[in-house]
């Protein structure tokens, strides 16, 4: 049973440059999401996706930021202009519906803005 | 708006000790779920356990259990016979079942378990 990856794991772009990650959940999963984690932060929720339809999206998403899953497996999340402040991790993690429903989280994508 | 306070950036404990790591939530929502995540040097966030807001018992996994109290709206982990690979930040969570999925997170204690 594979766990979630995520592709790359280290990306160090220049600002103005965009930027695409990818996500591959657990293959039975059907929710797919999308979480940033600042240095000393908690990850904050950006986006959430049931099979390929993008249910729920934080403010936290501005319109720089698009997230697709488009045959409802993997995703990716693309970052357009980047800023220095867009520099943090961003997990991915999936789940099953249960009554439960536990998100398994990816190793992340650590991404460096200079 | 649901929000979970962690109030102890770092916490030390002796190896073999028990030691409880404290969250407290806040919600208005009746059923929620609250989560306690791992997640070492490396990154990756570790599911621990659950606690479902109806659950009457307290949830344990293993060396790890929950201190519920509703009426208090804490959730508290309890880590027993701590070992050096417990060293890593936790992570407190909360699912508010009003039609979100999301997780909202605290912002982590560092466990640092001593020889």
């Amino acid at each position: 049973d594979t766990g979630v990856s995520q592709d790359p794991r280290h990306k160090i772009t220049k600002r103005g440059q965009n930027v695409t990650f990818r996500c591959d959940p657990i293959s039975e999963h059907n929710r797919l999401y999308w979480y940033r984690q600042t240095l000393g932060q908690g990850p904050e929720f950006l986006t959430y996706f049931q099979n390929e339809a993008q249910l729920e999206k934080s403010r936290l998403l501005s319109d720089r930021f698009s997230a697709e899953r488009p045959k409802g497996s993997f995703s990716t999340l693309e970052i357009q202009r980047t800023e220095q402040g867009d520099s943090a991790m961003y997990l991915c993690a999936s789940s099953s519906r249960t009554s439960v429903s536990q998100q398994y989280f990816g190793p992340g994508t650590r991404l460096t803005v200079t | 708006a649901q929000k979970i306070t962690q109030t102890q950036p770092g916490m030390f404990v002796q190896e073999k000790e028990a030691v409880t790591l404290d969250c407290t939530y806040d919600t208005s929502d009746q059923s929620y779920g609250l989560f306690w995540y791992k997640q070492p040097s490396s990154g990756e966030m570790i599911f621990l356990i659950y606690q479902g807001s109806y659950d009457e018992q307290n949830a344990t996994e293993g060396r790890y259990s929950l201190n519920f109290q509703k009426a208090r709206k804490s959730a508290n982990l309890v880590i027993s016979a701590s070992q050096l690979g417990d060293s890593a930040m936790y992570f407190c969570a909360m699912r508010a079942s009003s039609g979100s999925e999301k997780l909202v997170f605290g912002k982590g204690t560092k466990l640092t378990v001593n020889p």
